[in-house]
């Protein structure tokens, strides 16, 4: 059965960082690019970065640019966000997600709560 | 950087009715690159549509997706008390960006 499993969430203070992290199985990991979105909470959808099968190619959304870093081990089965100089409006809900052919997220994890708060 | 815009923002329907929920574009977008999403409350987003007008996998088949850039549409043709919940597009663009919508959720009436 396909899963995908986020760790790494919780409570932080402004300016501090964090790293999450999502294990996969069931599938083959390294044939597939990944994703990480995010919902603040009662909010919509929100991508946030894009890593290729190999880890080649990263890409990140506008808000996050210089402070996120994403990154994978296929050896591990896992997909990374390095989140650093956190700030009140990141607090959310952080799925990873997998990536279909079409750049359609085609399986989500549970996700996993980030709350930025003084 | 390309902008979704949803309509109506909620749908209150009663079962055994159809939804027919609207997804426009700032630009055109590519049909290959658009998708569409349910998200019930507390869950994680589920795929419903990938292509514009693809099923993924063990979607019913009262879901449906068309359309072409800018404008793009998802129908449920009869609306199971399951149905109701937020339903988001998404596109990606050649700039590497991935966009979602604001979503629609769709309530009983």
């Amino acid at each position: 059965e396909l899963q995908l499993v986020e760790s790494g969430g919780g409570l932080v203070q402004p300016g501090e960082s964090l790293r999450l992290s999502c294990a996969a199985s069931g599938f083959s990991f390294s044939i597939y690019s990944m994703s990480w979105v995010r919902q603040a909470p009662g909010k919509g959808l929100e991508w946030v970065s894009y890593i290729t099968t190999g880890g080649s190619a990263k890409y990140y959304a506008d808000f996050v640019k210089g402070r996120f870093t994403i990154s994978r081990d296929n050896a591990k089965n896992s997909l990374y966000l390095q989140m650093n100089s956190l700030r009140a409006d990141d607090t959310a809900v952080y799925y990873c997600a997998r990536v279909g052919g079409l750049y359609d997220f085609n399986s989500w994890g549970q996700g996993t709560l980030v709350t930025v708060s003084s | 950087e390309i902008v979704l815009t949803q309509s109506p923002g909620t749908l209150s329907l009663s079962p055994g009715e159809r939804a027919i929920l609207s997804c426009r574009a700032s630009q055109s977008v590519s049909r290959t690159h658009l998708a569409w999403y349910q998200q019930k409350p507390g869950q994680a987003p589920r795929l419903l549509i990938y292509g514009a007008s693809s099923r993924a996998a063990g979607i019913p088949d009262r879901f449906s997706g068309s359309g072409s850039g800018p404008d793009f549409t998802l129908t449920i043709s009869r609306l199971e008390p399951e149905d109701f919940a937020v339903y988001y597009c998404q596109q990606y663009d050649s700039s590497r960006l991935f966009t979602f919508g604001p979503g629609t959720r769709v309530d009983i009436k």
